[in-house]
């Protein structure tokens, strides 16, 4: 069946550090690829997403690229801030449902 | 809009004790998703439904039980509580006109412990 594998965390990193959280997926057909963040206390929103091969996510600096021939959707950022500290989540969707991995914790010091 | 909105906070629980988590969304959507996330896992769907008078069973059904009488509301009902079901629970929707797969929107989680 369709799956989503994330890289475990947690992810420390330093303020201005450059950061990649790596998602590859396993699924029929062509599903959506998502990434949703989850801050302390709070549900989960929707950061990013894309629809088809090639394209791009993008929203509050963090973007992904759709990768058909590695099965890839991982998370970038070029330089990462205390308030990005959160879990993240990738996602796929399969028919009429979302496949979610089992999330990367992210640690952003000053 | 309030989007989606979930009662109790945190709830403490008995075995064998049973409550029902309350999951509401003003967005007219017509499909809504139970969610539980155990400490340090990724989220396992436990029901859907996709309108008024239909749900379906998802990955993690088994000790639970919903409804969907309106399209706003669809609560989650546990009968018989156990200490498996400590979790925090997310209830989210969205709107679907086909079968591709749209953002959810996710409420802000309810906390259960069972003792």
């Amino acid at each position: 069946g369709d799956s989503v594998t994330q890289m475990e965390g947690p992810v420390t990193l330093s303020e201005e550090a450059f950061l990649t959280i790596n998602c590859t997926y396993t699924a029929t057909g062509y599903p959506s690829l998502f990434w949703y963040v989850q801050y302390p206390g709070e549900g989960l929103q929707l950061l990013l997403k894309a629809t088809k091969a090639d394209d791009k996510g993008s929203n509050k600096g963090f973007e992904a690229t759709y990768r058909k021939e590695t099965t890839s959707f991982h998370l970038e950022k070029g330089s990462v801030q205390v308030s990005d500290s959160a879990v993240y989540f990738c996602a796929l969707s399969s028919t009429d449902k979302l496949i979610f991995g089992t999330g990367t914790r992210l640690q952003v010091f000053p | 809009n309030a989007g989606v909105t979930q009662t109790p906070k945190f709830r403490i629980l008995k075995i064998g004790q049973s409550m029902t988590l309350q999951c509401t969304q003003d967005m007219n959507h017509n499909y809504m998703y139970w969610y539980r996330q155990d400490p340090g896992m990724g989220l396992k769907l436990i029901y859907y439904s996709v309108g008024a008078g239909i749900t379906d069973k998802g990955e993690v059904p088994n000790g639970y039980n919903v409804s969907r009488s309106t399209t706003e509301d669809f609560p989650l009902r546990l009968e018989l509580a156990a200490p498996s079901q400590t979790s925090v629970y997310f209830c989210a929707s969205n709107f679907l006109a086909g079968k591709s797969q749209e953002t959810q929107y996710f409420g802000p989680g309810t906390r259960l412990l069972v003792l």
